[in-house]
């Protein structure tokens, strides 16, 4: 059964300490998404990386996240330091390829609470 | 940048009846749009998937219609139930192969 792993799934953390999710995609996808939700601003794109290379992360909060993925099996997101302003749900989505007729499969998410 | 409008914003319905969720998008450049639906405190599960050639897709109680040229996404719920209450969303593919996602239809199906 497929499926795009995050971990952890909940995550609460004191201001000003660092937090580093991570996105195991579907084996063979090369396409890998973050998002946040909120409910404020919905589902917003963070960062975007083809075969590992990063296309997009111009949504990304360039002072304190940074998104890697240091293998085709790993995608991390970390956020240093973390502010009460960063608690959401963040998504990670994986996708093969993604032209017309392939899709994006979502993970559970990680809910970050920064107190 | 694409925007994605997504009318109406809830609904309630009693169980049975048929419904229309819409979705609007505003840069026609598109490859394809995907339809999820989201329980609360869940992830997002893919519904339905419509290239951009195609004008309709079906699954089960479900169909989705495309019009790429004027921007319109429709998603149709035949005989609805209790088990169909999450939230809906749509989201485009676009140019950039990035998904933009709508504010979704919040759908209460009531028994």
């Amino acid at each position: 059964d497929a499926r795009v792993t995050q971990t952890p799934r909940d995550k609460v953390t004191e201001m000003g300490q660092e937090v580093t999710m991570r996105c195991q995609p579907i084996l063979g996808h090369n396409t890998v998404f973050w998002y946040r939700q909120t409910m404020m601003q919905g589902l917003e794109l963070l960062a975007y990386f083809r075969n590992r290379a990063p296309l997009d992360d111009s949504g990304m909060p360039k002072d304190r996240f940074s998104a890697e993925m240091p293998d085709a099996t790993l995608a991390t997101l970390k956020i240093q330091p973390s502010e009460p302003r960063d608690s959401a749900v963040y998504f990670c989505a994986s996708g093969s390829g993604l032209t017309g007729h392939t899709e994006a499969f979502f993970g559970q998410g990680t809910r970050l609470t920064v107190v | 940048k694409q925007e994605v409008t997504q009318i109406p914003a809830a609904l309630s319905v009693p169980e049975g009846e048929n419904l229309v969720l819409n979705c609007s998008f505003t840069d026609s450049a598109i490859y394809n749009l995907q339809w999820f639906r989201q329980d609360p405190g869940k992830g997002l599960t893919s519904l339905l998937l419509i290239q951009s050639s195609q004008r309709e897709q079906t699954s089960g109680r479900l169909n989705a219609s495309l019009d790429k040229s004027s921007g319109r996404s429709t998603l149709y719920i035949a005989a609805s139930q209790p088990g169909d209450s999450a939230t809906y969303l749509c989201a485009p593919l676009g140019s950039a192969r990035q998904l933009t996602f709508g504010s979704g239809t919040q759908l209460t199906v009531l028994p």
